[in-house]
C-alpha cells in the first residue's frame, strides 16, 4: 500500500541553524501538507500546498518558513534560523483529492533545537 | 477562529465500550475524520463521515453526526488493549481537536 515518507525521522539542531524536512509524498497525489505537533500537544496546521504554490498558510507559518517541490516526488519544509520552541513533531500529509479525499500522514519527523 | 474541540482523556476497561466526543464551529465542514495516533506513530485515518449522514458504521467504529449541534462522536465496540492511542477528530478545514487519549485496561 502507498505511504507518505519523512526523512530524517530525527533531526537535533543548534538554535539558529536552518533544518529542511524531507517528505515524499503518496505518487499520484495533488495536495500536500505540514502539520506541527508539540509534545503533548494538539495537532496544528501549518501549510498547504497545491499546484506548486502555496495555498493556504496558518498563522504560525511565518517568514521563518518555506516549503518547496524541488521534483516530482520531494516535498521540503525549510526552518530558517530554528528557535527553541521550534522543537515538536512535523508532519506531512498528502490527499489526493480536495473534497472528500482523505489525507495520509507520514511518520513524522522529531526536530529537537538545543 | 474556527476551532475544533475534545476531551483530554477517556479510560475504559477491555471488552466495554469507548464512546469519543467531538464538537467543531465550521458549520461548512463537508467531511469530519477520525484519526487515530499510536506512541511515536503519525495520524493514521480511521473513518470519515459527510456532513449530510448522521451515522456511519464501519466494523467496531459507529460514527454519529448530530449536524445541528455541531457535535461528532466515535464509538468504538468491544474495546480493545490495541486501541490504547490517541484519537484525533478533524474537519476539511485542516482543523485537529486536541486529541483524546484513550486508555484500555485488561
Amino acid at each position: 500500500e502507498p505511504e507518505v515518507t519523512q526523512t530524517p525521522s530525527h533531526q537535533v539542531t543548534q538554535m539558529g541553524q536552518e533544518v529542511i524536512l524531507r517528505c515524499v509524498p503518496i505518487s499520484n497525489h495533488l495536495y500536500f501538507y505540514w502539520y506541527r505537533q508539540i509534545l503533548g500537544q494538539k495537532v496544528e496546521f501549518l501549510v498547504s500546498f497545491y499546484n506548486n504554490e502555496i495555498s493556504e498558510k496558518s498563522e504560525i507559518f511565518d517568514d521563518q518558513f518555506s516549503v518547496e517541490r524541488p521534483d516530482g516526488s520531494n516535498f521540503t519544509l525549510k526552518i530558517r534560523s530554528t528557535k527553541l520552541e521550534d522543537s515538536a513533531m512535523y508532519f506531512c500529509a498528502s490527499r489526493a483529492i480536495l473534497a472528500g479525499g482523505s489525507q495520509y500522514f507520514g511518520p513524522g519527523t522529531r526536530l529537537t533545537v538545543t | 477562529g474556527e476551532d475544533v474541540e475534545q476531551s483530554l482523556f477517556l479510560s475504559v476497561r477491555e471488552g466495554d465500550s469507548s464512546v469519543i466526543n467531538c464538537t467543531y464551529t465550521d458549520s461548512s465542514s463537508t467531511y469530519l475524520y477520525w484519526y487515530k495516533q499510536e506512541p511515536g506513530a503519525g495520524l493514521q485515518l480511521l473513518t470519515y463521515i459527510f456532513s449530510n449522514m448522521d451515522m456511519k458504521q464501519d466494523q467496531r467504529l459507529t460514527v454519529l453526526l448530530n449536524k445541528k449541534d455541531k457535535h461528532l462522536s466515535l464509538r468504538i465496540a468491544d474495546t480493545q488493549t490495541g486501541d490504547s492511542a490517541i484519537y484525533f477528530c478533524s474537519n476539511n478545514d485542516m482543523r485537529f481537536g486536541a486529541g483524546t487519549r484513550l486508555t484500555v485496561k485488561p
